[in-house]
């Protein structure tokens, strides 16, 4: 059974500040897919990033950045210069990569709340 | 790219009636959908995946008579909540995955808020 463990339920930073939020995953497959999603207040899911198990390169967004750790099961999320806008509930998700992908089922975890404070 | 929409974005209903919210994929085809529910401050679940044509596969513990699914199209899903009660309110989102991004990437709608009286 697939599993996602965010430890951090919510985190508060100061403007500027960089901030990590981690996210821990189990899973019997060899190939697998591992998203973040951004949930401002709104409630709309936002997209940020999907990373293949074969891919454990490190990526760059601009504030944002990625750390893909195979080794340790880990799929870590730092903003940097942080800002009141990044406030909002961050969830990490994990699916298996079927050939289709039509049914890709996302393994969500609780999701971390991150307030940015002027 | 890879918009999906929600209709509506909130309701408010009587115990008993019926509730249908739409997802509908604006710029791409969407081959399966997914509908999930959120209570506050929890995280998403999945409550049923459709396919465009088929019947929908639902999870364990959702009742499929009482949550009637419906992807009559590559870019309509709807989801009635028959004979709501309070227990229902939620918020209710739906995803989908098509020709956009990957076949693998969700994309989501802005969710519908329901509220049962």
């Amino acid at each position: 059974a697939q599993k996602v463990t965010q430890a951090q339920t919510e985190i508060s930073v100061v403007e500027k500040e960089d901030v990590t939020l981690d996210c821990v995953y189990e899973t019997r497959d060899t190939t697998y897919y591992l998203f973040w999603y951004k949930q401002p207040p709104s409630g709309e899911l936002v997209f940020l990033i999907r990373r293949n198990s074969f891919d454990e390169q490190n990526e760059i967004s601009g504030r944002y950045s990625w750390n893909f750790q195979k080794s340790t099961s880990s799929f870590n999320f730092t903003i940097t210069a942080s800002q009141v806008v990044d406030s909002a509930v961050y969830f990490c998700a994990l699916s298996e990569a079927v050939v289709s992908g039509a049914n890709s089922k996302l393994t969500f975890g609780k999701g971390i709340t991150l307030s940015v404070r002027p | 790219g890879a918009v999906v929409s929600q209709h509506p974005s909130w309701v408010i209903c009587k115990s008993g009636t019926s509730v249908k919210i739409e997802c509908r994929s604006l710029d791409f085809q969407a081959t399966t959908m997914f509908w999930y529910r959120q209570f506050p401050k929890q995280s998403l679940m999945l409550m049923a995946t459709s396919n465009e044509g088929s019947k929908a596969t639902y999870e364990q513990g959702v009742e499929k008579d009482k949550f009637l699914i419906n992807h009559a199209s590559l870019t309509l899903s709807t989801l009635t909540v028959t004979s709501a009660h309070p227990e229902d309110s939620s918020f209710y989102i739906c995803s989908a995955t098509g020709t956009s991004g990957g076949t693998d990437t969700q994309y989501f709608g802005p969710g519908t808020r329901l509220t049962v009286l």
